[in-house]
């Protein structure tokens, strides 16, 4: 039961280089998103995805992009790093659009930007 | 716009002691209010959800919480606090007719006591 599987798990860059942090579910599940995690602010949401070719800015979408081709994937792409940029992201999905349903989390990905 | 307000950074408590959690929300709109908790190194896990049904929730591990909209709020209890217990807990609020955006809490550490 892999669930919600995010790679890399820890990823050190230097400012200004680009990178994709992986995001692959074998749910089925119609709502993917990423959240971005720092302390003392929680969970803030970066993009959301409702569907394969579906994708919408969240809370903090500055600086990253996002892309829905298969129901599967969701990978998150930051363009060119900044410091600001450290933190732990969590991709989740649930299953359908509705917002009553449980998010499953992934394991986290922690970036750092020097 | 919807809102979420955890009191409290850290709370600590001993073991077999009431754990309680505080969370109070801002919407305009019938919320959807769900708790999620985070053990070291992982990602969130559902503890229960509130959806507009009964207003005493109950979830896994003992923890129940009470929604009550004269309050706006949505407390995390337990009436014996377990080791086990300790971890990071999350409050989020969304609402049905919202773009699909889940807001959360910045978090209340739990720490218990031997």
């Amino acid at each position: 039961n892999a669930g919600v599987t995010q790679t890399p798990k820890f990823q050190v860059l230097k400012t200004g280089q680009s990178m994709t942090l992986q995001c692959a579910q074998d749910m089925n599940h119609e709502y993917m998103s990423w959240y971005r995690q720092d302390p003392g602010m929680g969970l803030r949401l970066i993009h959301y995805s409702v569907g394969a070719g579906i994708t919408d800015q969240g809370e903090v979408p500055n600086g990253y992009n996002v892309s829905r081709s298969t129901t599967e994937d969701f990978p998150l792409r930051l363009l060119s790093a900044a410091p600001s940029q450290t933190s732990v992201y969590f991709c989740a999905s649930r299953k359908g659009t509705e917002n009553t349903g449980e998010l499953f989390f992934g394991e986290g990905s922690r970036l750092t930007v020097l | 716009a919807q809102s979420v307000t955890q009191l409290g950074s850290h709370v600590s408590v001993s073991e077999g002691a009431l754990v309680l959690l505080r969370c109070n929300y801002s919407s305009s709109v019938p919320p959807y209010l769900f708790w999620y908790v985070q053990y070291p190194n992982q990602g969130l896990q559902l503890l229960l959800k509130y959806t507009s049904a009964a207003t005493l929730v109950k979830g896994i591990n003992g923890f129940e919480a009470e929604f009550k909209k004269s309050e706006t709020s949505f407390h995390l209890t337990k009436p014996s606090a377990h080791m086990s217990d300790a971890a990071e807990y999350f409050c989020a609020v969304s609402a049905y007719s919202s773009a699909s955006k889940i807001i959360f809490g910045s978090g209340t550490r739990l720490s218990i006591r031997p």
